[in-house]
């Protein structure tokens, strides 16, 4: 089956730092890919959709300076989370929807956050 | 707009009982419904979905049919095990759109 892969797993920094995520779609293409936050005990909030070549269309309220995305490739997208502050901690999950595929979106393992 | 509600938890049942978790969503249009799981540390895993009226859903022994008429998606599962302890996500995507919009989760936690 498909399979999505988040790096990191878990990541601790510190206040003011920036920091990565990546998403990868393992066996398959992915031309979108989709990134969701997740507080403790609540259900996921699109963050933003990232379509391959192109930028990515934020949700309302997501501030695009702030959480850069990029989808350079058919396989992978990052999130960056800039100027980290204690209240950007979170359990982000990243999906992707196959390239020519039906529209099931496979899900990562997600990426917890931890800004001190 | 487009929306989902499933019943609060944490639901509680012990090994062998009957599962049902509600769910019923407002959209407009004929949108694909779906059950996510999501295990302790993990990210969402699909269990199951139905992407027209009266399809039923099925996996790992869960069952959810799409009902029109109520707008409705109840998961059901007639023997429930410790290993289904487990956060279930109810979740609707609209045919014109790419995003899923997910319910509130219900944490079930099942004793020996």
């Amino acid at each position: 089956g498909a399979v999505v892969s988040q790096h990191p797993s878990r990541v601790i920094c510190k206040s003011g730092t920036s920091v990565k995520i990546e998403c990868r779609s393992l066996d398959f293409q992915a031309t979108t890919m989709f990134w969701y936050r997740q507080f403790p005990k609540q259900s996921l909030m699109l963050m933003a959709t990232s379509n391959e070549g192109s930028k990515a269309t934020y949700e309302q309220g997501v501030e695009k300076d702030k959480f850069l995305i990029n989808h350079a490739s058919l396989t992978l997208s990052t999130l960056t989370v800039t100027s980290a502050h204690p209240e950007d901690s979170s359990f982000y999950i990243c999906s992707a929807r196959e390239r020519g595929g039906t529209d099931t979106q496979y899900f990562g393992p997600g990426t917890r956050l931890t800004v001190l | 707009g487009d929306s989902v509600t499933q019943m609060e938890g944490p639901v509680t049942l012990s090994e062998e009982a009957f599962l049902t978790i509600n769910c019923t969503y407002t959209a407009t249009g004929y949108p694909s419904l779906f059950w996510y799981v999501q295990y302790p540390g993990e990210g969402l895993q699909l269990l199951l979905k139905a992407t027209k009226a009266d399809d039923k859903g099925s996996n790992k022994g869960f069952e959810a049919t799409y009902r029109k008429e109520t707008t409705s998606f109840h998961l059901e599962k007639g023997s429930v095990q410790v290993s289904d302890s487990a956060v279930y996500f109810c979740a609707l995507k609209a045919s014109s759109a790419s995003k899923i919009i997910f319910g509130s989760g219900t944490r079930l936690s099942i004793r020996p």
